[in-house]
C-alpha cells in the first residue's frame, strides 16, 4: 500500500514569513495529492489539491508543487498570518483511497 | 447543501462496552471513510464503504466494524472498548474519490 511521510512535524514562523511543508509518497501510481487544514477543535478541510498531470498549482497565498520523479510534493504558504496557525495534512491518493501524512503543526507568531 | 453530519458529538463509555457511531454523507456522495484521530496525532484510516460494500479496512482489530446503508449513511461499531480507543472519530464522504468532506467528528472517551 501507499506510505506518506510528512515533514516537519512542527513549524514555527514569524507573521509575514513563508512556510514550507514537504511530503513524500511511495507508490508512483498515486495520482491525486490534497492538502487539508485542521484548525483546533475543527474538522479537516481541503485547502488545495493537485493532480499528477500538473506540476504546480497556486491559490492566492498558498501553492503546491509536485515532483513525480522524486515522488514528493510540497505546500508553500507565503505572507503567513496568525489565522494560518493549524495542523496541515498532506495525502496521496491511489485509486479512491487517500493515505494521510502524520500532520504538521504550524504556528504563526504575531 | 448540508455537509457531512455525525452523531453523537461526544460519548463516554467504560472499558468492555460497545459503541455505535453514525455518519450521514453529503447528498449524492456514495463513499464514506472512517478515521481515528487520537489526541494530537494524525488521521488513521479505519474503513472505507462505497455503494453499500466495505471496500477496504485499515490496520485495526476486527472489533472495529461498520456498515453502509442503502441511503449511503454509515455506522461504525466498536466492541469491547479499550482505553486506547479514546479518540476523535471522523467520517468523510466523497464523490468519485477525490476531495473528502469531513464531518465534525465524535469524541469518544473510554474510562
Amino acid at each position: 500500500g501507499e506510505n506518506v511521510e510528512q515533514h516537519p512535524s512542527t513549524l514555527s514562523v514569524q507573521e509575514g514569513d513563508s512556510a514550507v511543508i514537504k511530503c513524500t509518497y511511495s507508490d508512483s501510481a498515486s495520482n491525486y495529492f490534497p492538502w487539508y487544514k485542521q484548525e483546533l477543535g475543527k474538522r479537516p478541510q481541503l485547502i488545495i489539491d493537485i493532480r499528477s498531470n500538473v506540476g504546480e498549482k497556486k491559490d492566492q497565498r498558498i501553492a503546491v508543487t509536485l515532483n513525480k520523479t522524486a515522488k514528493h510534493f510540497s505546500l508553500h504558504i507565503t505572507e503567513t498570518q496568525p489565522e494560518d496557525s493549524a495542523v496541515y495534512f498532506c495525502a496521496a491518493q491511489l485509486g479512491r483511497e487517500s493515505t494521510f501524512g502524520d500532520g504538521t503543526t504550524l504556528t504563526v507568531k504575531p | 447543501e448540508a455537509g457531512v453530519t455525525q452523531s453523537p458529538t461526544h460519548l463516554i463509555k467504560t472499558r468492555g462496552q460497545q459503541v455505535t457511531l453514525r455518519c450521514s454523507p453529503i447528498s449524492g456522495h456514495t463513499s464514506v471513510y472512517w478515521y481515528q484521530q487520537a489526541l494530537g496525532l494524525g488521521l488513521q484510516f479505519l474503513l472505507w464503504y462505497d455503494e453499500g460494500e466495505e471496500r477496504n479496512r485499515g490496520n485495526f482489530p476486527p472489533r472495529f466494524s461498520g456498515r453502509q446503508f442503502p441511503n449511503y449513511s454509515s455506522e461504525l461499531n466498536v466492541n469491547a472498548l479499550e482505553l486506547e480507543d479514546s479518540a476523535l472519530y471522523l467520517c468523510a464522504s466523497s464523490l468519485l474519490g477525490y476531495e473528502q468532506f469531513f464531518g465534525p467528528g465524535t469524541r469518544l472517551t473510554v474510562l
